[in-house]
């Protein structure tokens, strides 16, 4: 059964601090894998896409990697505002493929940056 | 405005009673998804559709039904309410990148409570 682990569950920092989150996958065949910002009581908004072929995708503060080898992602918040005061959760498709595409979430770091 | 709505945003609602939970987008995507999503808990896809009259039930097994009669529409309904049917449905629609997998976007969920 392929799965998707993020640990830890909930973070909290101060403001300003660089934070490093974690996703880890089962099964190295993997197409791509995503990262996703859940505000509470709102849906799910994609922050970035990381294809099997790269190693590391960035947009503005967030930096995405992905090691196939060693089943992680991690994502790389420089500089934590407030604002960042969110559930990130980590997806990828089943298989090596993305035909269908379906997700496999993974359960999601609440964090919490205090000002 | 390109977007995907879900109506009600929340529902409590009695044992017994049959509810339809409205999803429509604007994007004219033809995948659609309905995940449930429990407190601290993962997202779990329950129904999937690739285009109009094409749905398959998903990973968790869900008493719930769907139909795609509308690309922009699909709904999910339960025909008899159950307590443990209390959770939030979150809807999803994607398109592909070529060469990169799916861009998704999700709405902002249905956070059903049966009593």
């Amino acid at each position: 059964k392929q799965e998707v682990t993020q640990i830890p569950a909930a973070l909290s920092v101060p403001e300003g601090e660089n934070l490093v989150l974690n996703c880890s996958f089962t099964d190295s065949a993997i197409y791509n894998l995503q990262w996703f910002r859940q505000d509470p009581g709102k849906g799910l908004t994609s922050l970035l896409l990381i294809q099997s072929s790269q190693r590391e995708q960035t947009s503005g503060r967030l930096n995405a990697s992905l090691d196939k080898s060693s089943g992680r992602s991690t994502l790389y918040i420089a500089a934590s505002q407030p604002g960042d005061s969110a559930t990130y959760l980590c997806a990828r498709p089943p298989g090596g493929s993305s035909n269908t595409g379906k997700l496999i979430f993974g359960q999601g770091t609440t964090l919490q940056v205090k000002p | 405005e390109a977007d995907i709505y879900q109506t009600p945003r929340y529902l409590v609602i009695g044992t017994g009673k049959k509810i339809t939970l409205e999803c429509s987008q604007t994007m004219g995507h033809d995948k659609m998804y309905w995940y449930q999503q429990d407190p601290g808990m993962e997202l779990h896809l329950i129904h999937y559709s690739y285009g109009v009259n094409s749905t398959e039930k998903g990973d968790l097994s869900s008493e719930s039904t769907v139909s795609r009669i509308r690309t922009e529409h699909f709904p999910l309904t339960l025909e008899s309410a159950r307590p443990s049917h209390t959770s939030q449905y979150l809807c999803a629609s994607s398109e592909e990148v070529f060469g990169a997998g799916y861009g998704y976007t999700f709405g902002s969920g249905t956070r059903l409570t049966v009593v």
